[in-house]
């Protein structure tokens, strides 16, 4: 398998545009994170879904950040509008049965808001 | 949420074993405690969990204390590859509650 797919990787933006950033789990795995990683704020989960459902949404930061997982094998985290705070490398994560399980994140996607 | 304490960072020579230490002094009966670790510019990767007894794999070794309010993260000969970032994290047993919290987590230096 090709592991947890992430893309873009480097995503450069200006603060007002809608920034939307893609991550394809690993076949088989029901359950799907995001996290977001900033040098003050660390590694932070923002939403998980299990079977294509959100769960938990309490760590997404505003209305301005959507999550959707139309199937299986595809998920997307949208930021409209993006500000300079939202600078950050985002992951992704999939596990076969939920967080207590060995979990494996993608590369990252590297966004940059100017 | 139980928490963990790590110390901010650790050194240790090459081809020598590390051991790491986390502090859970509120863990509960049913937290598992897990080890992932972040190679630099990298995703985090797991590296070992376990609930009670002591647990290996290819990556390392997890030493749980019998109180198990501490833990050690043991690899057996370091090389300049390990050198990341290890996050020691208790995730309770409750389906429904799939969260794993990352604190800071303990900086590893391998010096050649």
């Amino acid at each position: 398998d090709a592991g947890v797919i992430q893309s873009p990787r480097h995503e450069v933006t200006e603060m007002g545009q809608e920034v939307t950033l893609r991550c394809k789990p690993i076949s088989g795995h029901d359950y799907l994170f995001w996290y977001r990683q900033t040098m003050m704020r660390g590694l932070e989960l923002l939403i998980y879904f299990n079977n294509n459902v959100p769960i938990d949404d309490s760590g997404m930061p505003e209305d301005r950040f959507s999550a959707k997982m139309p199937n299986a094998s595809f998920s997307t985290l949208k930021i409209q509008p993006s500000e300079p705070r939202d600078s950050a490398v985002y992951f992704c994560a999939s596990s076969l049965y939920g967080a207590h399980y060995e979990q494996y994140f993608g590369p990252g996607t590297r966004l940059t808001v100017t | 949420d139980a928490k963990t304490t790590q110390p901010n960072s650790m050194e240790s020579n090459e081809e020598e074993p590390v051991h790491l230490p986390c502090n859970h002094s509120t863990i509960s009966g049913t937290d598992y405690i897990h080890w992932y670790r972040q190679l630099p510019s990298q995703g985090p990767e797991y590296v070992i969990h376990g609930l009670t007894s002591n647990v290996n794999n290819r990556m390392a070794s997890l030493a749980i204390a019998e109180d198990r309010k501490s833990s050690t993260l043991i690899l057996h000969r370091a090389t300049l590859r390990d050198a990341a970032v290890y996050y020691c994290i208790l995730s309770p047993q409750d389906f429904g509650n799939e969260k794993l919290t990352f604190g800071t987590g303990t900086r590893l230096t391998i010096i050649p």
